[in-house]
């Protein structure tokens, strides 16, 4: 069964940086499309960012192209967002998700259970 | 961007009745492949988002048969025949078809 754990969310100043971790099991994570999708306190769901299966193509939401870096290792099943010049808009949940468009079934949800980032002085 | 555009906000809901929510996009989510990537997703209270409908009317393993979605284009249905209790939550809809990816509202259910 699909399982993703999130990791490295925090207190952060703002202007900081931060570096999440998604670690993959129960599937081929290589041969995936990958994403990180946030959630603010009391609102809804925003895609961030993806990033191909074998990582040669990535892309980023408006708000954070520039300053965030999506990234994957496949030899270790992990999936990385590197947030740098965070503000305090940033301050979210960050979701790992699998096969972000849906493209194919899932055994288990393709989602991670979440790491909360804030971003305060 | 495709806006996804949700309805209702709040839907209250009588436990073992039906529940409808619709979602409209403003461009069609037909892919070049044929494909239709359009999702549901639940979010129970404290909970990460859960997917529940891929492609437009696949069920996700695990996701019980009440819940069915439908549509095709612009406009697409989520339908649970019988609302329990551990149905109350969030519904997001969300297409895949568009870079960037993007999500509806969200409508609220909640028993009456």
């Amino acid at each position: 069964e699909v399982q993703l754990l999130d990791s490295g969310g925090g207190l952060v100043q703002p202007g900081g940086s931060l570096r999440l971790s998604c670690a993959a099991s129960g599937f081929t994570f290589s041969t995936y499309i990958m994403s990180w999708v946030r959630q603010a306190p009391g609102k809804g769901l925003e895609w961030v960012s993806a990033i191909g299966a074998s990582g040669d193509s990535t892309y980023y939401a408006a708000s954070v192209k520039g300053r965030f870096t999506i990234s994957r290792d496949n030899s270790k099943d992990t999936l990385y967002l590197q947030m740098n010049s965070l503000r305090a808009e940033d301050t979210a949940v960050y979701y790992c998700a699998k096969d972000p468009r849906g493209a194919y079934s899932s055994a288990g949800n393709p989602w991670g259970q979440g790491t909360l980032v804030t971003v305060s002085s | 961007d495709v806006v996804m555009t949700q309805s209702p906000l709040s839907l209250p809901v009588t436990l073992g009745q039906p529940a409808s929510i619709s979602c409209r996009s403003s461009q069609s989510l037909v892919y070049s492949d044929g494909n239709t990537y359009f999702n549901w997703f639940q979010q129970r209270p404290g909970q990460s988002p859960r997917r529940l409908i891929y492609k437009v009317s696949n069920r996700d393993s695990g996701v019980p048969d009440r819940f069915s979605g439908s549509g095709s284009g612009t406009d697409f249905t989520l339908k649970i025949s019988r609302v329990e209790a551990e149905d109350v939550g969030v519904y997001y809809c969300m297409q895949g078809t568009h870079w960037p990816l993007t999500f509806g509202g969200g409508t609220k259910v909640e028993i009456k």
